[in-house]
């Protein structure tokens, strides 16, 4: 199917354990983006993306770990997970032609540390 | 300070109400002005979008933005139950891919 997919939807896992979400788009968008969700804080943006192989940090990146091989995946991985990093992830990407603002998000990525 | 600040509500308005959400942010060379909406447990999406100041208008929904007073405003006419959602605003400039998010006014309305 169109669109912007994630996975896993949820998971549970334990402190130092390595996480990794998946992120898979199929509208051929140049840039991508990893957000974060938690209750007072809004989405902050984790990294993003501006072509396969090109990756910058945002405003929470401390603890997280990106690659972009191919412009279609942009997986987020937790190098050793702590329990401040339970949160819902969103990716979200957007066309290098549309007008700034339209970003298409995934449905989310429900994490839990334990 | 957030250089975006959002009340979090919740809301509760009566189906058919006018409903005011509104934001305000610190920096001056935000030039474009979004409005999203999520459903609970699912991802935002566009509503809204503007450039600079002035309104903009679709069906129920118009946005506003004031730049001398660094005011974001969406009205929604004629409230639904369906509108019920998390509606946050975002905001950004030319030459950077950096969107800053509101933290999203919670908004019920009752039937």
């Amino acid at each position: 199917d169109a669109g912007i997919t994630q996975s896993p939807r949820y998971k549970i896992t334990e402190t130092g354990r390595q996480v990794t979400l998946m992120c898979h788009q199929t509208w051929s968008h140049s840039y991508m983006f990893w957000y974060r969700q938690d209750l007072g804080h809004g989405l902050r943006l984790i990294y993003y993306s501006a072509a396969a192989d090109i990756t910058d940090k945002g405003e929470v990146p401390d603890g997280y770990v990106v690659s972009r091989s191919k412009t279609e995946n942009f997986p987020l991985t937790l190098e050793s997970a702590t329990r401040s990093q339970t949160s819902v992830y969103f990716c979200a990407s957007r066309s290098s032609g549309a007008p700034t603002g339209e970003l298409f998000f995934g449905e989310g990525s429900r994490l839990t540390v334990l | 300070q957030k250089e975006v600040e959002q009340d979090p509500g919740p809301l509760s308005v009566p189906e058919g109400a006018i409903v005011s959400l509104n934001c305000t942010y610190s920096n001056s060379a935000f030039q474009y002005f979004m409005w999203y909406r999520q459903y609970s447990r699912k991802g935002p999406e566009l509503l809204m979008y503007t450039y600079s100041s002035g309104n903009k208008e679709d069906g129920r929904f118009t946005a506003q933005v004031d730049k001398s007073s660094k005011y974001i405003s969406l009205f929604i006419r004629d409230s639904q139950p369906s509108d019920s959602a998390t509606y946050l605003c975002a905001t950004t400039h030319s030459g950077t891919y950096k969107y800053i998010f509101g933290t999203g006014t919670r908004l019920k309305v009752l039937a």
